[in-house]
C-alpha cells in the first residue's frame, strides 16, 4: 500500500511534443504530490508538486493533472526541450515525513 | 544549487570498513532526510530528524545509523560495509512549514 508506480520507465519525445508521466498510488492517507527532475550525476530538483484538493497545478511549460478518485496522477512537460532529457520521479508522502518514489522515467527528447 | 550540501561528493573503500556522509541543510531548514539510491532499488527514504530528534525511520539497515546535530547538520554512519551498500546517498531538508523536500547533490560510495 505504501507503493508509487510510475510509468512508462522511458520515453522519447520530439522536440516541441508533450511528453507525458503517470503515477498511481493506493495509499489514500497520502497529501502531498511532488515531481523531481533528475539529470546524470545530480541530485533530484524539485519541479512541480500538487495536493489533493487540487485537480491541476500548471507551472511555465510543467501541469500536474491529478485524480483523486482513480488515485493518479500525471506530469505533462508541454513544448518539451532537448534540456528536458532526464529522468523523471514522481512521490508521495504522507504529513511531513519520508517520500515514497515511483521508479523513474528516463526521457530522452530528439532534437 | 539547492542550498543542500554533502561531502564527500565520492567515497571509495573496502568491505567491512566504516564510513560517514555529512550533510549541511539549507539555512534555516530544520528536517533533514536520508535517501538511498541505487540501480535496484530507486530511491528509499532511510531515516529522518527534526530539530535534533529522529522523526521517521524508513528501511535503513541496523549497521547504519545517523544523528543530526545542534548546528542542524547531520551525519549518517554507514559500518561493516558490503558490496550491496554501494549507491548514491542523498540528504534532502526542508522547512519548517510546508512537506517539500530539497535535495543535495549526493555522495557516491563504492564498497570493493
Amino acid at each position: 500500500q505504501q507503493q508509487v508506480k510510475q510509468s512508462p520507465q522511458s520515453l522519447i519525445v520530439q522536440k516541441g511534443g508533450i511528453s507525458i508521466i503517470n503515477c498511481a498510488y493506493e495509499n489514500t492517507a497520502f497529501d502531498y504530490f511532488p515531481w523531481y527532475q533528475q539529470f546524470p550525476g545530480k541530485g533530484p530538483a524539485l519541479l512541480i508538486a500538487i495536493r489533493p484538493d487540487v485537480s491541476e497545478k500548471k507551472e511555465g511549460r510543467f501541469t500536474i493533472s491529478f485524480n483523486k478518485s482513480a488515485k493518479q496522477f500525471s506530469l505533462h512537460i508541454m513544448d518539451s526541450q532537448p534540456g528536458d532529457s532526464a529522468t523523471y520521479f514522481c512521490a508521495a508522502s504522507e504529513g511531513t515525513y519520508k517520500y515514497i518514489f515511483g521508479t523513474g522515467t528516463r526521457l530522452k527528447v530528439l532534437a | 544549487d539547492s542550498g543542500v550540501t554533502q561531502t564527500p561528493k565520492h567515497l571509495i573503500t573496502a568491505t567491512g570498513q566504516r564510513v560517514t556522509l555529512r550533510c549541511s541543510p539549507r539555512s534555516g531548514d530544520l528536517s533533514v532526510y536520508w535517501y538511498q539510491q541505487s540501480l535496484d532499488q530507486g530511491l528509499q527514504f532511510l531515516i529522518q530528524y527534526y530539530n535534533g530528534e529522529e522523526r521517521a525511520k524508513g528501511n535503513i539497515l541496523e549497521r547504519f545509523s545517523a544523528q543530526q546535530f545542534p548546528d542542524l547538520h547531520s551525519e549518517l554512519n554507514l559500518s561493516s560495509l558490503e558490496l550491496g551498500d554501494s549507491a548514491l546517498y542523498f540528504c534532502a531538508s526542508s522547512p519548517r512549514q510546508g512537506n517539500e523536500q530539497y535535495f543535495g547533490p549526493g555522495t557516491r560510495l563504492t564498497v570493493t
